[in-house]
């Protein structure tokens, strides 16, 4: 069964530019979210789509936006790009949202570099 | 609100000894508490998770982790450490939401040494 693939591997872009990362998730799963994992911070939550809908949102501002498509793989957006921005992005997939206790399958990740 | 803390940074073990790695939770209701495994350039890796029942969890390559409700504590363990073990851990709680579920909260990872 395959896993959880991101793509691009890499990607490096300037300042202002927009950024997109894809996710395709497990088949069956219908939960994708996505994390922002900068050097020395951690993982933090971005956010979680489901059936196609946005149902959580982490404490990122507008310019961090996303979508889900028909076939529940995932697209984030990252508009007007800072330095800061500069981080490995993980995706993640488990199943439907209506179980607390399923884990989340972890893709390698994009990593973001901003020039 | 949820919080994980996990108090060390770094833990050093040397092979063959037993490893612990520390983790405390705070959440409202009851708890889904999960660690997972971060290899070098990789994603995160599931190790073991915990619902119900029998306190202690057992998980891949060798991996347990004991539930403490009371000290509010999810400490992973390894009876036998081994230098493939070395990487970075985190410990992610998730809440109990009837008709929903809510969002995986993750520590800020503890990474783990193992020399020969």
């Amino acid at each position: 069964e395959a896993g959880v693939t991101q793509s691009p591997t890499h990607l490096i872009k300037t300042r202002g530019q927009q950024a997109t990362l894809r996710c395709s998730p497990i088949s069956g799963h219908t939960s994708v979210y996505w994390y922002q994992q900068a050097l020395g911070l951690g993982l933090q939550f971005l956010l979680w789509y489901d059936e196609g809908e946005e149902r959580n949102r982490g404490n990122f501002p507008p310019r961090f936006s996303g979508r889900q498509f028909p076939n529940y793989s995932s697209e984030l957006n990252v508009n007007a790009l800072e330095l800061e921005d500069s981080a490995l992005y993980l995706c993640a997939s488990s199943l439907n949202r209506l179980t607390s206790y399923n884990e989340q399958f972890f893709g390698p990740g994009t990593r973001l570099t901003v020039l | 609100a949820q919080s994980v803390a996990q108090p060390e940074d770094q833990v050093n073990v040397a092979e063959g000894n037993p490893l612990t790695v520390k983790c405390t939770y705070s959440v409202s209701g009851n708890p889904y508490l999960f660690w997972y495994v971060q290899y070098p350039n990789r994603g995160l890796q599931f190790l073991l998770k915990y619902i119900t029942g029998d306190n202690l969890v057992k998980g891949s390559y060798g991996f347990e982790a004991e539930f403490n409700k009371s000290q509010t504590s999810f400490h992973l363990k390894k009876p036998s450490a081994l230098v493939s073990d070395s990487a970075l851990y985190f410990c992610a709680v998730r809440r109990y939401y009837t008709g929903t579920a809510s969002k995986l909260t993750f520590g800020t990872g503890t990474r783990l040494q193992v020399t020969l």
